[in-house]
């Protein structure tokens, strides 16, 4: 079953444009990831946040998490035509081993 | 380095068949998790292994079996194919996979698509 729902499902911008992906989830985390897939080929990590933290940064990517809302946004400024793809949150957690739950995804089309 | 490499790229079954899909990790890597996505949808948990050992299994049929060997290499085989069985085969590597042993970041291979006919 799926534990986190991404909002929107599709997203078409401009480059250059900012881009907005939210997702939410059910259960208690100990971390929260984002995946980009382009083409239906394999995951490309993106960035992780923990469960004892509110933002954070790499490149032109911005997470933030609430945990109180149980939602996390992915913020890419400044996009590219090259930022083309599906954007997954995933998240993580330890029952006995570690498996991550993803969500559905967005997929994001940055038109040129 | 290398990163996760899995084998074969694509592959064609009938109904009824047995497959087996290969994956290496990351060198340095102990931890090694198989997940299935359906076209359309988010990968689906299916399996992981450390040291040999799995340490889960997601809400998947018998049909559905995996091993890791010495070298942290794993396999997964799957049985009596069906053709809802077609789907992309994702092998992801951690190095440990076990909570307070830090972040474990799995890193993913470029996966194995299945198709049964």
């Amino acid at each position: 079953s799926q534990q986190g729902e991404e909002d929107p499902q599709a997203l078409s911008i401009q480059e250059g444009e900012n881009a907005t992906m939210n997702c939410s989830y059910k259960t208690s985390i100990n971390n929260l990831q984002w995946y980009r897939q382009n083409s239906g080929r394999g995951l490309v990590h993106l960035i992780l946040i923990r469960s004892n933290e509110r933002e954070k940064h790499s490149g032109r990517l911005r997470v933030t998490l609430d945990t109180s809302k149980k939602s996390s946004s992915l913020l890419i400024t400044a996009s590219r035509a090259a930022d083309t793809a599906s954007y997954f949150c995933a998240t993580e957690e330890y029952i006995r081993g570690s498996r991550l739950t993803f969500g559905e995804g967005t997929q994001l089309t940055v038109n040129p | 380095d290398a990163g996760v490499t899995q084998s074969p790229t694509h592959l064609i079954k009938t109904r009824g068949q047995q497959v087996t899909l290969r994956c290496s990790p990351i060198s340095g890597h102990k931890s090694v998790s198989w997940y299935q996505q359906v076209l359309g949808q988010g990968p689906q948990f299916i399996f992981q292994y450390y040291e040999k050992e799995e340490r889960g299994r997601g809400n998947f049929p018998d049909r559905f079996s995996a091993r890791q060997f010495p070298n942290y290499s794993s396999e997964l085989n799957v049985n009596a194919l069906l053709l809802g069985d077609s789907a992309l085969y994702l092998c992801a590597s951690s190095l440990s996979g076990f909570r307070g042993r830090g972040t474990d970041t799995q890193y993913f291979g470029p996966g194995t698509r299945l198709t049964v006919l």
